[in-house]
């Protein structure tokens, strides 16, 4: 399938290490975060979501963080493994109106 | 329990000629979602679906680009006289209800070259 993201942001850790992958939002009317996993040649997988009712939830082996301070949204994926390389989206909603997402930022599970 | 889908995974067209590409959301959900997503870019947004109201249009760069979505199912995205610059994944999404509230959910997506 066709690689998506060639030109954003990377980040790379070593199996088994945790990651951060941080996402800056625009609205501070937004009310609804999404992070979702894109494999290459796939559609976005939902991964997680919060409301901004809440500043941080957790799933397995994942954690996102919101501080709506400073509009800032992070996932953290604990114990990387080598099947979590994927782009990362970072979307927000504001209620009732569209999703708009991040820019995205591919993580590389170095062995 | 079959999640979106689309058709066709990948289209090679001729520049000038118009293409259609369908997108057949979860059963049951009432919103639908058109996005592209251009190599080393992010989602674009082009237009959105709820139930029977009007669609939101917002998104869409040119009037070569129009959509439908009939009888509150099926959507089919056309391109008309397509340009080089429309070569890019086109994501279709599809949410139970009103954003903000429920997830939304990809298909695939359709690879259009343009050449």
């Amino acid at each position: 399938g066709e690689s998506v993201g060639l030109h954003l942001p990377t980040l790379s850790v070593q199996e088994g290490d945790n990651s951060i992958i941080n996402c800056a939002y625009s609205n501070s009317a937004s009310d609804y975060f999404i992070w979702y996993k894109q494999e290459s040649g796939k559609g976005p997988q939902f991964i997680i979501d919060i409301r901004s009712n809440m500043d941080k939830r957790q799933g397995q082996r994942v954690t996102v963080l919101l501080n709506k301070t400073v509009k800032h949204l992070s996932l953290q994926i604990a114990a990387t493994q080598p099947g979590d390389s994927a782009v990362y989206f970072c979307a927000e909603n504001n209620y009732g109106q569209n999703f708009v997402f991040g820019p995205g930022t591919r993580l590389s599970v170095l062995p | 329990g079959a999640g979106v889908s689309q058709s066709p995974s990948n289209k090679v067209t001729e520049k000038g000629k118009d293409v259609e590409l369908r997108c057949d959301p979860i059963s049951g959900h009432t919103a639908l979602y058109w996005y592209r997503q251009s190599l080393g870019q992010g989602l674009e947004f082009l237009i959105y679906f709820q139930g029977n109201s009007a669609p939101d249009k917002s998104g869409l760069p040119s009037d070569r680009f129009s959509a439908e979505r009939t009888g509150g199912s099926v959507s089919t995205l056309t391109i008309q006289r397509t340009q080089q610059e429309d070569s890019a994944v086109y994501l279709c999404a599809s949410s139970a209800g009103t954003p903000g509230v429920n997830t939304q959910y990809f298909g695939p997506g359709t690879r259009l070259t343009v050449l």
